[in-house]
């Protein structure tokens, strides 16, 4: 069964800490993985996208890397901030149109000053 | 260029009865799709929508529906309204069709069952 798993479910840091979200996964066939921001109210926004070749893709202070062989990817932010408060989706794409979608949970993220 | 949007951002209904959501897509856009976010089951794909064609379907019964106009405008409806359909609702739209086009999703419609 196609699954996409996220740890922690939640994380409290401090502003100014660096962090790291963790995204496991069961699917396949694999086409690509993309992580997501959702702040509370909105609608998602993505932040990166990788393909199977890729092993890391960086946005601003956010930076994802994708272990094909194990099938793991992790979110990283660096220098945290009060606006990085949001729920994080790992969302992977089973099929080259990219519409069989397996979402992650979410990581809720509480950044505090 | 405007984001997409969903009306209405807030609704209220009451067991049985029915609801109708509306999309419109970013300009342009011909993809739109649908999913259901509840805190228990996160982010599940409801349908997506191209060149008014649904092209697939998640995992919903039959009364989940949807349709789209040919200005790509999309409707989804729910029938027969149960205390599980609660939850946000959200549309997104991308250019076309493959895994490289990326989705922007609007508001959402949080939708409440009483």
């Amino acid at each position: 069964k196609n699954q996409v798993e996220q740890s922690p479910q939640s994380l409290i840091i401090l502003e100014g800490k660096n962090c790291t979200l963790q995204c496991n996964y069961t699917v396949s066939p694999f086409s690509n993985l993309r992580w997501y921001k959702q702040d509370t109210g909105r609608g998602p926004v993505s932040l990166t996208i990788m393909t199977f070749s890729e092993n890391t893709k960086s946005n601003g202070r956010y930076t994802a890397t994708l272990d094909a062989d194990t099938k793991q990817s992790s979110l990283h932010i660096t220098a945290s901030q009060l606006s990085d408060s949001a729920s994080y989706i790992c969302v992977v794409s089973a099929n080259q149109a990219g519409t069989a979608l397996i979402f992650g949970k979410g990581t809720t993220l509480s950044v505090s000053s | 260029k405007a984001g997409v949007t969903q009306t209405p951002r807030y609704l209220i209904k009451t067991r049985g009865q029915q609801v109708t959501l509306s999309c419109s897509p970013i300009s342009g856009h011909r993809s739109v799709s649908w999913y259901q976010q509840t805190p228990g089951q996160g982010l599940q794909f409801l349908f997506e929508y191209f060149s008014e064609t649904q092209r697939n379907k998640g995992n919903f019964p039959g009364r989940f529906s949807g349709r789209q106009f040919s200005n790509s405008r999309s409707e989804m409806n729910v029938s027969t309204l149960e205390l599980g359909d609660s939850a946000l609702y959200l549309c997104a739209s991308r250019l076309g069709q493959g895994p490289y086009n990326e989705q922007f999703f609007g508001p959402g419609t949080r939708l409440t069952v009483l």
